[in-house]
């Protein structure tokens, strides 16, 4: 059965660095999400992605952080100067299709756990 | 703005005991709502939603939209069910996609 898969599975970073989390979607996938969860806290939607652009972001996902699907297959998150507030749990979804009819299941990826020191 | 929460931080039961996971929304709109599981060590992984009605490995929920709530139960609880659960809505409209989760439950079912 076809998961979604995240690369690496755990970064260290020191703060003020920049960083990028992959993730490879399910193949036929058209919708992409990224999430995060702080240690001992809810999962929060950061991005929904379709069509190569920006669906909805949260407050979170602010100027620091970006999108990008440089190819066919990767599905990236980029934060460009890294706080200590950014450890956390990094889980990446796809899901086939989002209309405003329904949702789809989305599946989610392992995570990346991102430790900034 | 949508709110999930799930009162019970750990619920332990013991094997063949009835298991319910209390989930509660607020969202004035028609939420979908889900229940996602995640096994020791095994990623988030859907367990049922609310649109199909289905029972799955004899988990049901129920909508109840007049107490916003999304209660999940087994009438019999197994040590694999052993795992965090999570509820989480997705409020639609302009916000598909976007899943609101819940602070999640750890269940531990004893031998």
């Amino acid at each position: 059965e076809p998961e979604v898969t995240q690369t690496p599975s755990h970064q260290v970073t020191q703060m003020g660095q920049e960083v990028i989390l992959r993730c490879v979607p399910i193949s036929n996938h058209l919708y992409f999400y990224w999430y995060r969860q702080i240690l001992g806290q809810k999962v929060e939607f950061l991005v929904s992605f379709y069509n190569n652009e920006i669906s909805e972001k949260s407050e979170i996902f602010d100027d620091q952080f970006s999108v990008e699907r440089p190819d066919g297959s990767n599905f990236t998150l980029k934060i460009r100067s890294t706080k200590l507030e950014d450890s956390a749990m990094y889980f990446c979804a796809s899901s086939r299709l989002t209309s405003v009819r329904g949702t789809d299941t989305q599946y989610f990826g392992p995570g990346t756990r991102l430790t900034v020191l | 703005a949508q709110r999930v929460t799930q009162p019970e931080k750990l619920l332990s039961v013991f094997k063949g005991a009835p298991v319910e996971l209390k989930c509660n929304y607020s969202y004035s709109g028609s939420p979908e709502l889900f229940w996602y599981v995640q096994y020791s060590r095994q990623r988030l992984q859907l367990l049922l939603r609310h649109i199909s009605r289905e029972s799955i490995k004899g988990f049901t929920a129920d909508l109840n939209k007049g107490e916003t709530s999304f209660h999940l139960k087994k009438p019999f609880a197994q040590e694999e069910d052993s795992a965090m659960y999570y509820c989480a809505l997705d409020a639609g409209g302009t916000s598909y996609g976007k899943l609101t989760f819940g602070q999640g439950t750890i269940l531990t079912v004893h031998p």
